[in-house]
């Protein structure tokens, strides 16, 4: 019964290809990010979405892009994937809009890009 | 610029041990502060967070953080780990914006 899922858990490509991940929530939430997370790093805004129509780009959004299908959906694509965007990846909601907000996270999905 | 530095990548306890890991931020103003953890192949998940009032805010499985103004601190306790505390902890700080600034991680490893 898990509230946010992603699709695929794990994935292998190659350095050139597209490939996008999938984030969906059944939680009703209208806000939703997209994160990575690398070692001695920790996690990372790649992008955001307030609702469908509002999509804003976080401090690391370079090589990547999104779409918000549907307040439930919302997916990032790697364009061109290169190796240093081997990373675990994050989909996370949070409901209210304020400072003190919870987020909540998908079970993320591990990228290796050779 | 706003930032959570997290000074213990890695700690190692043996159960029972009592734990602190620390957590410093860089913002004068207002802070609203969280810890998440991660435990092995589960989600991130909220372990507790201040925005106001008292400064010694307890949350889930005996995990506590007091969040000293003074020293732009956060740091997380417990009084004894158990094995099923070895997890990534997060530190994280929003002030008042969209973002949450997320620290670098502590990995705990609690020997049984």
């Amino acid at each position: 019964d898990a509230d946010v899922t992603q699709t695929p858990r794990n994935r292998i490509t190659k350095t050139g290809k597209r490939i996008m991940l999938e984030c969906s929530q059944t939680k009703g939430h209208d806000r939703m990010y997209w994160y990575r997370q690398d070692p001695g790093l920790g996690l990372r805004l790649i992008y955001y979405s307030f609702d469908v129509k509002d999509i804003n780009k976080g401090e690391i959004s370079d090589g990547y892009s999104v779409s918000r299908q549907a307040q439930a959906k919302f997916s990032l694509s790697l364009e061109s994937a290169i190796p240093n965007q081997t990373a675990l990846y994050f989909c996370a909601t949070s409901d209210s809009g304020t400072p003190q907000e919870t987020q909540y996270f998908g079970p993320g999905t591990r990228l290796l890009v050779l | 610029a706003q930032s959570v530095s997290q000074h213990n990548h890695h700690v190692i306890l043996s159960e029972a041990a009592s734990l602190e890991l620390g957590c410093n931020y860089s913002y004068g103003g207002t802070v609203n502060l969280f810890w998440y953890v991660q435990y092995p192949g589960q989600h991130l998940q909220l372990l507790l967070k201040y925005f106001s009032g008292d400064p010694l805010v307890k949350g889930i499985k005996g995990f506590e953080a007091e969040f000293i103004k003074s020293k732009f601190s956060f740091n997380l306790r417990k009084p004894s780990v158990q094995w099923s505390d070895t997890a990534e902890y997060f530190c994280a700080l929003n002030t008042g914006g969209f973002k949450t600034i997320f620290g670098a991680g502590t990995r705990l490893f609690v020997k049984a």
